[in-house]
């Protein structure tokens, strides 16, 4: 079955600096999509950064990459130059792209404190 | 503003009670995916359409939750006779058939008492 784990329930990163949020997926299917998603305390959710199992390179968004490493079923977040407006939390998401299902399934977050 | 929207946004019921929500998709997003979010958990998957028609259902959503479509516009959760385990903030997203991006509602936060 498929399943998304986040082991760090909060992170702490100075203002300018990177920081990693660490996702790892478990699925059988050949074809996935990995995302990334933020939510403010507002609590709408904004689509970051998203990674075909079968792109070859890692997909970057302006300061969001994520370094896909498929051997270890991981999918980690960067967050570089971090700034006080990026403390939220942070999803990781699945979709399995060939066992017929459209849903997605989240982790349980990680919320990112952003110190000035 | 041509995002997902949702409403009510707040809703306060006593228990027992049936509750009804509305999505409108962004307009020519086909799907439509309907979440569940309580206190410091990730969203998790109520059910989809495509369309107008209802292609995935969880087995969170018991007998006493419904979900519509009827034109394949916009969308409405029914949740009947409301326990207080109800609680939580139900998301709306839509997204194109093409595209694998999801678009989130401001979402529907649901008191039970």
């Amino acid at each position: 079955a498929q399943k998304i784990t986040q082991t760090q329930p909060g992170m702490f990163v100075q203002e300018k600096e990177a920081v990693t949020l660490d996702c790892t997926y478990d699925t059988s299917d050949p074809s996935y999509g990995l995302f990334w998603y933020k939510q403010p305390s507002s609590g709408e959710m904004i689509f970051l950064i998203y990674q075909g199992s079968y792109d070859q390179q890692n997909a970057t968004e302006g300061r969001y990459s994520l370094n896909f490493q498929k051997a270890r079923k991981s999918a980690n977040l960067v967050i570089s130059a971090s700034q006080l407006g990026d403390s939220a939390m942070y999803f990781c998401a699945m979709r399995e792209g060939t066992s017929g299902t459209y849903k997605y399934i989240f982790g349980t977050g990680t919320r990112l404190k952003v110190l000035a | 503003d041509t995002g997902v929207s949702q409403d009510p946004r707040h809703k306060i019921t006593k228990r027992g009670q049936n509750v009804t929500f509305r999505c409108d998709p962004i307009s020519e997003h086909n799907r439509l995916y309907w979440y569940r979010q309580t206190l410091g958990q990730g969203p998790e998957f109520l059910t989809y359409f495509q369309n107008e028609a209802q292609l995935e259902k969880s087995r969170l959503l018991s007998d006493r939750f419904s979900a519509e479509r009827p034109k394949g516009s916009f969308s409405t959760l029914e949740i009947q006779r409301t326990e207080q385990g109800d609680s939580a903030m139900y998301l709306c997203a839509s997204s194109k058939n093409t595209g694998y991006e999801q678009f989130f509602g401001p979402g529907t936060r649901l008191t039970v008492l």
